[in-house]
């Protein structure tokens, strides 16, 4: 398996434009994370789907953000106007909820290094 | 809101030493995970604990969990300069199906 598929790896963007992040979780994977990092407050989580469904999104700051999981291969983060203060970096995870574990031991992507200036 | 704290935030070592960082957490868990971060990299799942569980170890690893305290610590033994990343502790709230909640981690930089 790949892994979990981010894209793009970087983004340097002027504000006011739009972002959108894309994710590809492990196939078989139930749940879908999207996280953001930055200096100042750690891994922050921003919404989360488990099959394919919304489940807690009072982790996105503002209306300015959106996340869509269309299907269970792929989802999407989209910033718009993107700000300056929105730079970070944006992981996307996936982990099989539910499992003989039931642990949600997440597996990560390498993440979306986003630049708003 | 952060779950998690770890300390120290930030720990340096010889090669060969042992390290250990701490993680304090605030409310009920299922388990306590902990993950790896290189630069510039996604974070690595490294070791599960269960909330009825004391110890765990996992090759050069040992996790402890006293939920008494609410706190856990990761030893990493006969440390290499390869283990120089970043540590993060993060907590599974009892309820099913619920999100991980990361602390903000522990910079570990170990020299030759």
């Amino acid at each position: 398996d790949a892994g979990v598929i981010q894209s793009p790896r970087h983004e340097v963007t002027e504000m006011g434009q739009e972002v959108t992040l894309r994710c590809k979780p492990i196939s078989g994977h139930n749940s879908l994370f999207w996280y953001r990092q930055t200096m100042m407050r750690g891994l922050e989580l921003l919404i989360y789907f488990n099959n394919n469904v919304p489940i807690d999104d009072s982790g996105m700051p503002e209306d300015r953000f959106s996340a869509k999981m269309p299907n269970a291969s792929f989802s999407t983060l989209k910033i718009q106007p993107s700000e300056p203060r929105d730079s970070a970096v944006y992981f996307c995870a996936s982990s099989l909820a539910g499992g003989r574990s039931g642990a949600n031991v997440l597996t990560f992507g390498a993440g979306s290094r986003l630049t708003v200036l | 809101s952060q779950q998690g704290e770890e300390d120290p935030q930030a720990l340096s070592i010889q090669e060969g030493e042992n390290a250990t960082m701490n993680c304090s957490y605030k409310t009920s868990i299922n388990n306590l995970q902990w993950y790896r971060q290189n630069s510039g990299r996604g974070l690595v799942h490294l070791i599960l604990i269960r909330s009825n569980e004391r110890e765990k170890h996992s090759g050069r690893l040992r996790v402890t969990l006293d939920t008494s305290k609410k706190s856990s610590s990761l030893l990493i033994t006969a440390s290499r300069a390869a283990d120089t990343a970043s540590y993060f502790c993060a907590t599974a709230p009892p309820q099913a199906g619920t999100a991980l909640i990361f602390g903000k981690g522990t910079t570990l930089s170990v020299s030759s």
